[in-house]
């Protein structure tokens, strides 16, 4: 069975880098997608980008030069990192292997 | 972008009731290799979204087929053939034919 598991700060101040990790068992990394989507307070999700199995990516034009996603097949994980957050990027956010698994998500705020 | 816009944005409803949801797109969601990227997710209270539905009408493994879903081109449909209690919660509708992938606002689905 596979399971995903986001880990990172909860909090982050304005202007400073979101990162998070998430981490999988039960699937190997190197193959598949692997993507990262937000939930804003409300309703309103977000497809964000994603790695796929042989490390290429993908990313929202949205978040333009803001987002890298990357990962450590050693450890079967992958990473998000989001620059220069303000308020607006305060949201739960998912790792997920395709559409298929979902991580429990992470709560991130951004608050000075 | 595309526009996925759903209907209704709630939806009363009594156990054994069967109900639908539409979501309809700004564009056609057939893509160039005759698969039509459209999915239905549904986030239950306190959870993490779950896929019920891909590829218009085919069901995930492990999804009750009180479950279905159908439609083509623009025009989408998700029926719930009998609500059960643990059907509660926001159902979306997404798509990933055409980059960036995109989600509907959301149906949330209530007893009355």
């Amino acid at each position: 069975e596979v399971q995903l598991q986001e880990s990172g700060p909860g909090l982050v101040k304005p202007s400073q880098s979101l990162s998070l990790t998430c981490s999988v068992t039960g699937y190997s990394i190197t193959s598949n997608y692997w993507g990262w989507i937000r939930k804003f307070p409300g309703n309103k999700m977000e497809w964000m980008g994603y790695i796929s199995y042989s490390g290429s990516t993908s990313y929202n034009p949205s978040l333009k030069s803001r987002i890298s996603i990357t990962r450590d097949t050693s450890k079967n994980q992958f990473f998000l990192q989001l620059n220069s957050v303000t308020t607006e990027d305060t949201a739960t956010y998912y790792c997920a292997r395709g559409w298929f698994d979902w991580g429990q998500g992470v709560m991130v705020t951004v608050s000075s | 972008d595309v526009v996925l816009t759903q209907t209704p944005p709630t939806l009363s409803a009594t156990i054994g009731q069967s109900v639908s949801i539409s979501c309809r797109s700004s564009q056609s969601l057939l893509d160039s290799d005759g698969d039509t990227y459209l999915n239905w997710l549904l986030q239950r209270p306190g959870q993490s979204p779950q896929l019920l539905i891909y590829s218009v009408s085919n069901l995930e493994s492990g999804v009750p087929n009180r479950f279905s879903g159908s439609g083509s081109e623009t025009d989408f449909t998700l029926k719930i053939s009998g609500v059960e209690a643990e059907d509660l919660g926001v159902y979306y509708c997404m798509q990933a034919t055409h980059a960036p992938d995109t989600f509907g606002a959301g149906t949330k689905l209530e007893l009355k």
